[in-house]
């Protein structure tokens, strides 16, 4: 099983430039989510889609957009890169909510913007 | 916007060690996850404690949730090096969409051999 699969694993992006962050599930999940993690600041959460075809902001949307191309794919968008989001992204999805839910990630894309 | 605190931020022991860490909150949850997060990995469930008071043992490590369900904590017992990393807590509220999984900004931990 692939679990959670992010593209690429690493980035190096010229200041102003674009790119999108892939990720996929073979999970069948509905939720999936993307975080950047940076040194001391845990995981911020960038959007999240509760289910196929609808997406909503977390905590620091700003600069990123998302879509929700199907039940697996999430991917994440970089319109115009600044080095302040060089960071690492992750992915996630996570199974129905409830006692027994639970998330899981891919190993990250580490993004530098220069 | 719930307020999420893990105290230690950092926290470098020898193996052998005992430790705790804390995650605590003003708010009332559902349920409360920890996570694990070792280096260039991504985060892997540890445990979910849902009951207030509960108390759940995963080998040397004992979870336990506050009676009010607003706090948790993680006690490791003779820590080793292979409980380097990073401990984050994700509070779980059921009611509403599944959305804002929301994590806290984690205790650093380092066991040196």
């Amino acid at each position: 099983n692939a679990g959670v699969t992010q593209t690429p694993k690493f980035q190096v992006l010229k200041t102003g430039q674009s790119m999108t962050l892939q990720c996929a599930q073979d999970m069948n999940h509905n939720s999936m989510y993307w975080y950047r993690q940076d040194p001391g600041m845990g995981l911020r959460l960038i959007y999240y889609s509760a289910s196929e075809g609808t997406t909503d902001k977390g905590e620091v949307p700003n600069g990123y957009n998302v879509s929700r191309l199907n039940k697996r794919e999430f991917s994440l968008r970089l319109e115009s890169a600044a080095p302040s989001q060089t960071s690492v992204y992750f992915c996630a999805s996570r199974t129905p909510a409830g006692e027994n839910t639970e998330a899981f990630f891919g190993q990250g894309t580490r993004l530098t913007v220069v | 916007t719930q307020l999420l605190e893990q105290s230690p931020q950092f926290l470098s022991i020898q193996e052998g060690e005992n430790l705790t860490v804390y995650c605590n909150s003003s708010s009332v949850f559902s349920s409360l996850q920890w996570y694990r997060q070792e280096p260039g990995e991504g985060p892997v469930l540890l445990v979910t404690v849902v009951t207030g008071g509960e108390v759940k043992k995963l080998k040397r490590l004992t979870f336990q949730f506050g009676d009010a369900r607003k706090d948790s904590s993680l006690h490791i017992t003779a820590a080793q090096p292979g409980d380097t990393g990073l401990y984050l807590c994700a509070p779980m509220n059921y009611g509403g969409s599944q959305g804002n999984l929301i994590f806290g900004k984690g205790t650093k931990l380092s066991v040196k051999p």
